[in-house]
């Protein structure tokens, strides 16, 4: 069964504090990953697409990661305006579902 | 641009009754998905399309339908609605599904059925 699992569940960080969210797959194929931003009462925002192992992309303090099992979202000295919840999601070959992990709350406090 | 819209944004149901959420988007998208989204439970996936005309099962299509009459709707119906179904839905579309096509989002609609 495909499967996207994120970890930690809530995440509470010092301004400054750097820190990475992960978040695993288990897919019979993977065609993209993506990372976005949620914030309460609002959809989802993109923040990047990853699609072979091994890709970096940056923006601003974040940094995503791939591998051929994993993601990771790095986030360097945030600043209280970085909280939100961080989401993962992966678009299958097979068919182009795209589904979802639970999410990490992140909370950064000044 | 106004890029994806949902339509109602709230709206409180009796347990039996039934509604259609609308989703217009204005990119010219081919795909276009609806979720639901509840507290621990992440984005689920209820139904997709990846064209006018064509629709498949997500991950948790029951007591759900859904039409894509027009490339720029996509409708989700409830026909008899249950407590379960209180949530937010969210509507998206992309492109085509290569590697570097991101979901656009709408902004959700608050459904409480009673």
């Amino acid at each position: 069964e495909d499967q996207v699992t994120q970890s930690p569940e809530a995440l509470r960080l010092q301004e400054g504090e750097s820190s990475s969210l992960n978040c695993s797959y288990t897919v019979s194929g993977l065609r993209g990953l993506f990372w976005y931003r949620q914030d309460p009462g609002k959809g989802p925002e993109f923040l990047f697409t990853l699609y072979s192992a091994g890709e970096e992309k940056e923006k601003e303090r974040l940094k995503a990661t791939l591998t051929k099992k994993e993601s990771f979202l790095h986030i360097t000295a945030p600043k209280p305006e970085d909280s939100a919840t961080y989401l993962c999601a992966v678009r299958l070959n097979r068919d182009d579902k795209i589904i979802f992990g639970k999410g990490t709350r992140l909370h950064i406090l000044p | 641009n106004a890029g994806v819209t949902q339509t109602p944004k709230f709206r409180v149901l009796k347990t039996g009754q039934s509604m259609t959420l609308l989703c217009a988007q204005d990119m010219n998208h081919e795909y276009m998905y609806w979720y639901r989204q509840d507290p621990g439970m992440g984005l689920r996936l209820i139904h997709y399309s990846v064209g006018e005309g064509t629709t498949a099962k997500g991950e948790v299509p029951d007591g759900y339908n859904v039409s894509r009459l027009k490339k720029q709707n996509f409708l989700l119906g409830l026909e008899s609605a249950a407590p379960s179904q209180t949530s937010v839905y969210f509507c998206a579309s992309s492109y085509p599904g290569t590697g570097d096509s991101p979901l656009h989002f709408g902004n959700g609609t608050r459904l409480t059925v009673t």
